[in-house]
């Protein structure tokens, strides 16, 4: 079964904080994907992996292939990183799954606070 | 570059109607992708597709459908609507075939309720 799970489900962080949020799936995955996401909905793509890591900015992002668990690392945090941060991950076509392959976390809740 | 546009972005719709949801990817993105957002579920892939062609559907009722056009506009339309249905609807676009292989690039998504 094709399942993504994300934790925490909410995040505190003071200002300055390395904060980290992880992100597991229970199977081979073809690429997984970070998302931002803002109040009032609009999406940002942050990376797109499917093995080793990414960095951009004061944004890290690992994962682990054989552990099946990624992990979105922000250094430095800032009150703008307040944010949903949702991981998504599309599972490689098998024959006893022919239809959808892309599935979402439930997403982490972050506040930052100054 | 233009970003992902979808109209309209908000809607209120009564129960039994039908609704027809529109989005236009960047220019030069040949596919695009719907997504469900509810406080309930979450995010949930609808469609995907690539040169008008759908090529993987989530697992949602025959009540919702797409379709994509030539200029790789896409369009998503939900039949008899239910109140389960009120949602952010999201569409993405991305240069590659497959969705989830490439960076996607979402819209501002329209915002359905359903009365």
């Amino acid at each position: 079964k094709n399942e993504v799970e994300q934790s925490p489900q909410n995040l505190t962080a003071q200002e300055g904080e390395f904060i980290t949020i992880n992100c597991s799936y229970s199977v081979g995955i073809s690429a997984l994907h970070w998302l931002q996401q803002h109040p009032g909905g609009g999406i940002v793509s942050l990376f797109m992996l499917s093995s080793g890591k990414k960095k951009h900015g004061r944004l890290i992002a690992t994962i682990n292939i054989q552990e099946k668990h990624s992990s979105l690392h922000i250094t430095a945090s800032h009150p703008r990183d307040s944010a949903v941060y949702i991981c998504a991950v599309r599972f490689p076509l098998t024959p006893s799954n022919t239809g959808n392959q892309f599935y979402f976390g439930t997403g982490t809740s972050l506040t930052v606070i100054p | 570059k233009a970003g992902v546009t979808q109209t309209p972005r908000y809607l209120i719709k009564t129960r039994g109607q039908q609704v027809t949801l529109s989005c236009s990817p960047i220019s030069g993105h040949r596919s695009v992708s719907w997504y469900q957002q509810t406080p309930g579920q979450g995010l949930q892939f609808l469609f995907e597709y690539f040169s008008e062609t759908q090529r993987n559907k989530g697992n949602f009722p025959g009540r919702f459908s797409g379709r994509q056009f030539s200029n790789s506009r896409s369009e998503m339309n939900v039949s008899t609507l239910e109140l389960g249905d009120s949602a952010l609807y999201l569409c993405a676009s991305s240069q590659g075939q497959w969705l989830g292989y490439n960076e996607q690039f979402f819209g501002p998504g329209t915002r359905l309720t359903v009365l």
